[in-house]
């Protein structure tokens, strides 16, 4: 089955200082990413999503992230964070089973506080 | 762009009593939309995936009878939560997608406390 996981449950940064977390998924097939981002008291919000082409993608608000398949690794970065980025983030993956409908399963999410 | 609209966004209800909590896409028709529940400082974890006008399936440990899901339509899903009880308290979210190449579209979630 698949799974996905996140490293890092809690970060606490300064404002400017740069930003990688990280994210993992275990799924031999095809898969589809995403980045979600739950701002307090909101709902989910995509940040980014890799679905082919071009591995390193860019988001909303100045996120990125990278998809390298042979390290099955998906990291969001963000060069200098705001502390509007007080957040939490999710990492997403979808993959098909046996050509049913692609189920997305969420990693345990990464706490994001940044400090003025 | 997409937009699902989930209702009602709180609710309170008795230890007993059934809950039906709606998940309606708005701009788009959802040919898949997905069940979530979200326990207070934890991830998502899928519940359900149902598609339009076929019985959901289920995820592993989720109790298909005490967690109803209807897809009648290609803009509506509801959940219904039979004889709820404390523990059935969480944070439900509904998303739903018209193909995987458009992703995902989330409600905002419906807070529910049983009492």
């Amino acid at each position: 089955a698949q799974s996905v996981s996140q490293h890092n449950h809690h970060v606490i940064l300064s404002e400017a200082a740069s930003l990688e977390l990280g994210c993992n998924y275990s799924y031999g097939g095809t898969v589809n990413l995403f980045w979600y981002v739950q701002y307090p008291g909101q709902h989910l919000q995509l940040l980014l999503k890799y679905f082919s082409g071009d591995p390193l993608v860019k988001g909303i608000k100045g996120f990125e992230a990278e998809f390298i398949k042979s390290k099955f690794s998906f990291n969001l970065r963000k060069p200098s964070v705001q502390w509007s980025d007080t957040a939490e983030y999710f990492c997403a993956v979808s993959a098909l089973y046996g050509g049913a409908t692609n189920k997305l399963i969420f990693g345990t999410g990464t706490l994001l506080a940044v400090q003025p | 762009g997409a937009v699902v609209s989930q209702h009602p966004s709180r609710v309170i209800c008795k230890s007993g009593t059934s809950v039906k909590i709606e998940c309606r896409s708005l701009d788009f028709q959802a040919t898949t939309m997905f069940w979530y529940r979200q326990f207070p400082k934890q991830s998502l974890m899928l519940m359900a995936t149902s598609n339009e006008g076929s019985k959901a399936t289920y995820e592993q440990g989720v109790e298909k009878d005490k967690f109803l899901i209807n897809h009648a339509s290609l803009t509506l899903s509801t959940l219904t939560v039979t004889s709820a009880h404390p523990e059935d308290s969480s944070f439900y979210i509904c998303s739903a997608t018209e193909r995987q190449l458009y992703g995902y579209t989330f409600g905002s979630g419906t807070r529910l406390t049983v009492v």
